[in-house]
């Protein structure tokens, strides 16, 4: 069974509307969790490291202040996207793992759709 | 230079065959090594993970992983319709002070009737 949950899967709203995704770890803690953007035929691109209890770190070319992370608990990251405009329209996709080297686990993605 | 390669594909197999996925790295020091699939408007799945260099094996899915050459495979045994997909490389890279699952541009695999 699934081992990470996201919500919700599919977001349609207006330009400048504000978006939240969840992401939850079901059966260990993570303390690390890991966000991806992949657009269409294209691979899957690190957004930022999210961490409990402390900021996310974030890849060169992600803004920070557009794209909110908050690692509030061991089983949950949440990701919001701000002021979202059309060009942000992706499919989103968080992951964790167990252990720092080991495989991470992706949860079913959020597909954005910002008109 | 990308730091995973691997061909876009399409790679085209007939049901029944052996279908071969390639993908090369950049830095010498990764030790884990992971294949995920993942189907059109899907999150990938895990399929194999390997960190010693060798084959590893698990069911139709065998993992051969060269440190040397920096080169590990995924071959797919009986190839079936339903394994058609995009097949990802990724590698465990140290980077910026932590460790980063970097992914390849993915292999598209075909399998026909």
């Amino acid at each position: 069974g699934a081992v990470v949950s996201q919500h919700p899967s599919w977001v349609i709203c207006k330009s400048g509307t504000s978006v939240k995704i969840e992401c939850r770890s079901l059966d260990f803690q993570a303390t690390t969790m890991f966000w991806y953007r992949q657009f269409p035929k294209q691979s899957l691109m690190l957004m930022a490291t999210s961490n409990e209890g402390s900021k996310a770190t974030y890849e060169q070319g992600v803004e920070k202040d557009k794209f909110l992370i908050n690692h509030a608990s061991l089983t949950l990251s949440t990701l919001t996207v701000t002021s979202a405009h059309p060009e942000d329209s992706s499919f989103y996709i968080c992951s964790a793992n167990r252990e720092n080297d080991q495989p991470q686990h992706f949860g079913d993605g959020t597909r954005l759709s910002i008109l | 230079q990308k730091e995973v390669e691997q061909n876009s594909g399409p790679l085209s197999v007939p049901e029944g065959a052996i279908a071969s996925l390639n993908c090369t790295y950049s830095d010498r020091g990764s030790q884990s090594f992971f294949w995920y699939r993942q189907y059109s408007g899907k999150s990938p799945e895990l399929i194999m993970s390997i960190y010693s260099n060798g084959d590893k094996e698990d069911g139709r899915f065998t993992a051969q992983l060269n440190k040397a050459s920096q080169y590990v495979s995924l071959l797919i045994r009986d190839s079936q319709p339903s394994d058609s997909a995009t097949y990802l490389c990724a590698v465990i890279m140290f980077s910026g002070g932590y460790n980063k699952l970097i992914f390849g541009a993915g292999t598209r695999l075909a399998v026909h009737p």
